[in-house]
């Protein structure tokens, strides 16, 4: 298995729900990571996650709270968010945290985020 | 603080033609990796190929190819006999060796293939 899904594909929530997106890998990659991008934009980096634990917050408020329950999972949660949130939310995994250069990045597909 | 510029927004280039889309970055490290991805509207992102910054020998992956300046910290992509398929966003990246964690994206390409 050499892919990243994350579901749902799309999604649409009013500004008082609460969402969560999901991202999975079974490649035995031990750092994963969540970007949002804007249309025609390049991806921005919001978390990292090194063997499980958060190495890396790039001062993203606190309406996206990020989780990882195990190697092979990370989750996005999603609350009371604004509609300039709506963005493309890419998840991606590499084989080893500070290797990124030898290895390069795995991209799952995203999430469309539209909030209304 | 590392940066990474790509001047061109938007390109096209008739199908079999070849294309070049240009990247330049700036960084004070002397060990680190340039890469390129493709960004198809199907929104995944796809590595077109990678350089290692201590490599002198150019990368080529099929028909990619890449012209990697290091004095001149230029990192160009050359696309041959364009293909329908590479129509995307094409984005130029950078990252740190040995402790990367992250990498640092350009502004991005849009490349049309036209029939």
């Amino acid at each position: 298995d050499t892919e990243v899904t994350q579901t749902p594909k799309h999604l649409v929530m009013g500004m008082t729900n609460k969402k969560s997106l999901k991202c999975e890998q079974h490649m035995g990659h031990r750092a994963m990571y969540w970007y949002k991008q804007k249309a025609k934009k390049p991806p921005e980096l919001m978390f990292v996650y090194s063997y499980e634990k958060l190495s890396i917050n790039e001062s993203v408020p606190s309406r996206f709270s990020p989780e990882c329950p195990n190697s092979s999972l990370l989750n996005l949660h999603l609350h009371a968010l604004q509609p300039e949130d709506s963005a493309l939310y890419l998840c991606a995994s590499s084989q080893a945290p500070g290797r990124v250069a030898n290895y390069g990045y795995t991209f799952g597909s995203g999430t469309r985020l539209t909030v209304v | 603080a590392q940066t990474v510029t790509q001047s061109q927004p938007e390109m096209s280039v008739q199908e079999a033609e070849t294309v070049t889309l240009s990247c330049t970055y700036d960084t004070s490290e002397n060990n680190y990796y340039l890469f390129w991805y493709k960004q198809p509207p199907s929104r995944q992102m796809i590595l077109v190929i990678r350089q290692e910054a201590y490599k002198q020998q150019n990368a080529t992956e099929n028909r990619f190819s890449v012209n990697f300046q290091k004095a001149a910290k230029s990192f160009s992509l050359k696309i041959s006999d364009s293909q329908l398929g590479d129509t995307a966003m094409y984005f130029c990246a950078f990252t740190q060796g040995n402790t990367g964690n992250q990498f640092y994206f350009g502004t991005g390409t849009s490349l049309t293939v036209i029939p």
